[in-house]
């Protein structure tokens, strides 16, 4: 049953501590994106990476680091210099490259932060 | 720059049509995207256009024009599973990389 996967479901974070958010998929996508959701805000594009070993910032990468040494996965750290962490972290991927939809980008079930 | 405007809610009763609205002002076009996200989940792929016109799929359908810069989903014989936020989103040229508007939060009553 081919899907992506995100860990924990909820996180908390202590003050300066890093954090890291995990996400897996088995649909054999190139691409994968990780995006933060804040209330009566659209989702915002953190980092994303197209292929195995590289990957780009995002509109908001601040604060964030990624690394992308398997396909099929992609965690997202949260360092200590992210002053606001609290939100809703979704993880996408997509075949790359392709036609326009079938770059149709599909998320995980998403990770809540929580700053303590 | 880029911009996508979606209405903040919209309230409807069950068994009705719904229209949501969404105008986008993008560097590059290469497809529009719609979104379903139920409260505390991750969104879940509806359509996708890129050529003006309606496409239709079972209840929902979605149009585009791409020289209006305009799109809208059409929800037809609402039912209350429907409630939830509806995301549009553009896929940029280049890199595909989607930008989403602010989501339009649906309510269906009884």
């Amino acid at each position: 049953d081919g899907g992506i996967t995100q860990s924990p479901k909820y996180l908390f974070r202590k003050e300066g501590q890093n954090v890291t958010l995990s996400c897996e998929q088995n649909l054999n996508h190139d691409a994968m994106y990780w995006y933060r959701q804040d209330p009566g805000q659209g989702l915002r594009l953190i980092y994303y990476s197209q292929i195995v070993n590289d990957f780009q910032k995002g509109d908001i990468a601040e604060g964030y680091s990624v690394s992308r040494e398997k396909k099929e996965s992609f965690p997202l750290t949260v360092t200590s210099a992210q002053k606001n962490p609290t939100a809703f972290y979704l993880c996408a991927s997509s075949i790359y490259p392709g036609t326009g939809f079938q770059e149709t980008q599909y998320f995980g079930p998403g990770t809540r932060l929580l700053v303590l | 720059g880029q911009n996508i405007d979606q209405p903040t809610e919209m309230t409807a009763t069950e068994g009705a049509i719904v229209q949501i609205n969404c105008t986008y002002q993008t560097s590059g076009f290469n497809g529009l995207f719609w979104y379903q996200q139920h409260a505390g989940e991750a969104p879940t792929f509806l359509s996708y256009n890129v050529l003006d016109g309606l496409e239709e799929k079972g209840r929902f359908s979605s149009f585009l024009s791409r020289s209006k810069g305009y799109s809208y989903l059409l929800l037809k014989e609402l039912q209350m599973k429907d409630s939830a936020s509806y995301l549009c989103a553009v896929m940029n040229t280049g890199f595909q990389k989607l930008v989403f508007g602010t989501g339009t939060r649906l309510l269906v009553s009884p």
